[in-house]
């Protein structure tokens, strides 16, 4: 069955680094988009990026883009999301999830939270 | 880029059944939209795609009790015989050229 499982997060500062993980199985990773999609406490959900099968279309959200980066290593059936100068809005549980041909998600990680705090 | 807007709650009898909407902006009006449920500190989970033509497509082990249904601008999640745990957040996506949106969910209520 697919699994998706989410790895990296932890607390930061404001202004630091933190780079997300996420360890896929259960399908053929090469043939998917992926993406990462957060949620702050007590708020909806927020898509932040997603990237094509094979890592040529990458696509950022206006409130993350020229501070994080998504990449994925479909030898090792990961994707990835280098996230930099770190605000606290950008507090949020991050999930990993699996595209159908880019549009919607169908199948979800458990998440893994990011807390940016001093 | 399309807006989706929902109703923030909803509550119906154990039993029962309920229609949740998502509307799409206007000019938006052929956009399909997925929905997505999302148990008390759990992930969200995929439920189904619904077409504008009304069509849906539901994800694995999604129950018969769950369908979808199109009106205009509307994308209904319809929920028969409901249970205790279809008591959660509800949210709709839709998808443009190079972005993803989400509406702000509906918090269902299972009295």
């Amino acid at each position: 069955q697919v699994q998706l499982v989410e790895s990296g997060g932890g607390l930061v500062n404001p202004g630091g680094s933190l780079r997300l993980s996420c360890a896929a199985s259960g399908f053929t990773f090469d043939n998917y988009y992926m993406s990462w999609i957060r949620q702050a406490p007590g708020k909806g959900l927020e898509w932040v990026s997603y990237i094509s099968s094979g890592s040529s279309y990458t696509t950022y959200a206006a409130s993350v883009r020229g501070r994080f980066t998504i990449s994925r290593d479909n030898a090792k059936n990961s994707l990835y999301l280098q996230m930099n100068s770190l605000r606290a809005d950008d507090t949020a549980v991050y999930y990993c999830a699996r595209d159908f041909t880019g549009y919607y998600a169908d199948y979800w990680g458990q998440g893994t939270l990011v807390t940016v705090s001093s | 880029q399309p807006v989706l807007t929902q109703s923030s709650s909803a509550s119906a009898s154990l039993g029962s059944s309920v229609k949740l909407t998502c509307t799409l902006s206007s000019g938006h009006r052929s956009y399909s939209v997925a929905w997505h449920q999302q148990q008390s500190g759990k992930a969200p989970r995929y439920l189904m795609k619904v077409e504008g033509s009304g069509s849906y497509n539901k994800g694995s082990g999604v129950p018969d009790r769950f369908s979808g249904s199109s009106s205009g601008t509307d994308r209904d999640l319809a929920i028969s015989n409901l249970q205790f745990e279809d008591e959660a957040d509800y949210y709709c996506e839709t998808w443009d050229s190079n972005t993803r949106v989400f509406g702000g969910g509906t918090r269902l209520t299972v009295l």
